[in-house]
């Protein structure tokens, strides 16, 4: 089974209209990581949180780190054709050393 | 700085062959990482070190061995290829501590 789950799987949205992506655990997180991907390129760092309660912006992306530290979300403000690509949490669970990711979840964004 | 580069970023195999993807960085980063990715798929771990000379297998580690003989270099080599290896394989660093990991822009591999 994955350790870490991330849903929804795939998501097609219309552009201008607000979306979230979850990330779980069901393990303590030391540190939680957002990327990004563009289709068949590599992994551009987004965000990292690490304490419970944390959140994090930039420009209309923002994150955060539940208090239990065993779940986040990512938001994504009036989306804008550029937020397409897949986004990927990716976080230290049993050790600080080694990063586990999630499936990844798919976004579109239609005009 | 050139962060983390991987060659070579496309290459073709043959079953049976071999080959060493190669990674480096020139951040001065103890901690490095390979990763694979298949189609639709997160990233799996591989293999990887916390420092010269050390190397720790990840959750993929069959079929793959690595070396760390400097900080800079951190090559994956592939003994006797096969289909199941084609992926996309992405090497990483990090300095100790809470620090974002730098990912290279990836070597696609097919093996046919």
């Amino acid at each position: 089974s994955q350790e870490l789950e991330q849903s929804p799987q795939s998501l097609i949205v219309q552009e201008g209209k607000n979306l979230t992506i979850n990330c779980t655990s069901s393990k303590t997180l030391y540190g939680l990581y957002w990327y990004k991907q563009k289709y068949g390129e590599g992994l551009i760092f987004l965000m990292m949180l690490q304490k419970g309660g944390e959140e994090k912006s930039h420009e209309k992306i923002t994150a955060k780190l539940d208090e239990k530290k065993q779940q986040s979300s990512l938001h994504i403000t009036a989306s804008q054709p550029s937020h397409a690509g897949i986004y990927l949490c990716g976080a230290d669970i049993r050790t600080a050393s080694k990063l586990t990711f999630g499936t990844g979840t798919r976004l579109q964004v239609t005009l | 700085n050139a962060g983390v580069t991987q060659t070579p970023k496309f290459r073709i195999l043959k079953i049976g062959q071999s080959m060493t993807l190669q990674c480096t960085q020139d951040m001065n980063h103890n901690y490095m990482y390979w990763y694979r990715q298949d189609p639709g798929m997160g990233l799996k771990l591989i293999y990887y070190s916390v420092g010269a000379g050390i190397t720790d297998k990840g959750e993929v580690p069959n079929g793959y061995n690595v070396s760390r003989s400097t900080t800079e270099d951190f090559p994956l080599r592939l003994e006797l290829a096969a289909p199941s290896q084609t992926s996309v394989y992405f090497c990483a660093s990090r300095r100790p501590g809470n620090y974002g990991y730098t990912f290279g822009s990836g070597t696609r591999l097919t093996v046919v």
